[in-house]
């Protein structure tokens, strides 16, 4: 069973266009976390929610973390093709257990 | 700059030759873990050290074995591997287990002969 399962799979799309990443579960997260893995390379981190409702920006980059901490979206705006990568969501169940629990993963490619 | 190395980056060994991926943390955090990711899947973790405890992942083949010396460094040891296990494996560190935002290494391809 897949704690987060995240949508779209794959997704292409044309530079300049925008684009809504979900994460979904039917748990709850004490926090939650978004990365973006390039080819050959490590995922990095780009943010972390806390409070459900949040909403963090970085640059073009939207995040929201649902009122009832089980779901998140990114949402990015004016897509540029460095923005190409995969993209995991993962968090922190609120049973307790002590890992991170990563989402299936949403391959996004950037057409210029 | 404080971060997460990984050598080598590139790995190749013979079916059931003894191989070792190393790596090593400047932000010294307590946990250290070790994930396996094969093609376009999300990694998977295979186990994690907090400070000296060792925590093994249930589903994780005894194949695989992992030590850390010390805060800095820790080892993946694959005692025979298959042709299954050529994968990206990848170093995570975080400051603690719970709430924890890892950071992790460019990541070791290992390809099986």
């Amino acid at each position: 069973t897949q704690l987060l399962e995240q949508s779209p799979q794959f997704l292409s799309i044309q530079e300049g266009e925008n684009l809504t990443v979900y994460c979904n579960s039917s748990s709850v997260f004490s926090s939650l976390q978004w990365y973006r893995q390039e080819p050959g390379e490590g995922p990095v981190l780009l943010v972390t929610v806390v409070t459900g409702g949040e909403v963090k920006k970085l640059k073009r980059l939207t995040f929201q973390f649902g009122d009832a901490r089980k779901d998140s979206s990114l949402h990015i705006t004016a897509a540029q093709p460095g923005d190409t990568g995969l993209y995991l969501c993962a968090g922190n169940p609120q049973t307790g257990a002590n890992n991170l629990f990563f989402g299936t993963g949403t391959r996004l490619t950037v057409i210029p | 700059d404080a971060m997460v190395i990984q050598n080598p980056r590139y790995q190749v060994t013979q079916f059931g030759k003894p191989v070792t991926l190393s790596c090593s943390q400047t932000l010294n955090h307590n946990v250290m873990y070790w994930y396996q990711q094969k093609s376009s899947q999300a990694p998977k973790l295979l186990f994690h050290y907090y400070d000296k405890d060792f925590n093994n992942e249930a589903d994780t083949p005894d194949n695989f074995q992992s030590r850390r010396p010390n805060t800095s460094f820790c080892f993946l040891d694959i005692r025979s591997p298959g042709l299954g296990d050529a994968a990206m494996y990848l170093c995570a560190t975080s400051r603690r287990v719970s709430y924890n935002e890892q950071f992790f290494g460019p990541g070791t391809r290992l390809t099986v002969l």
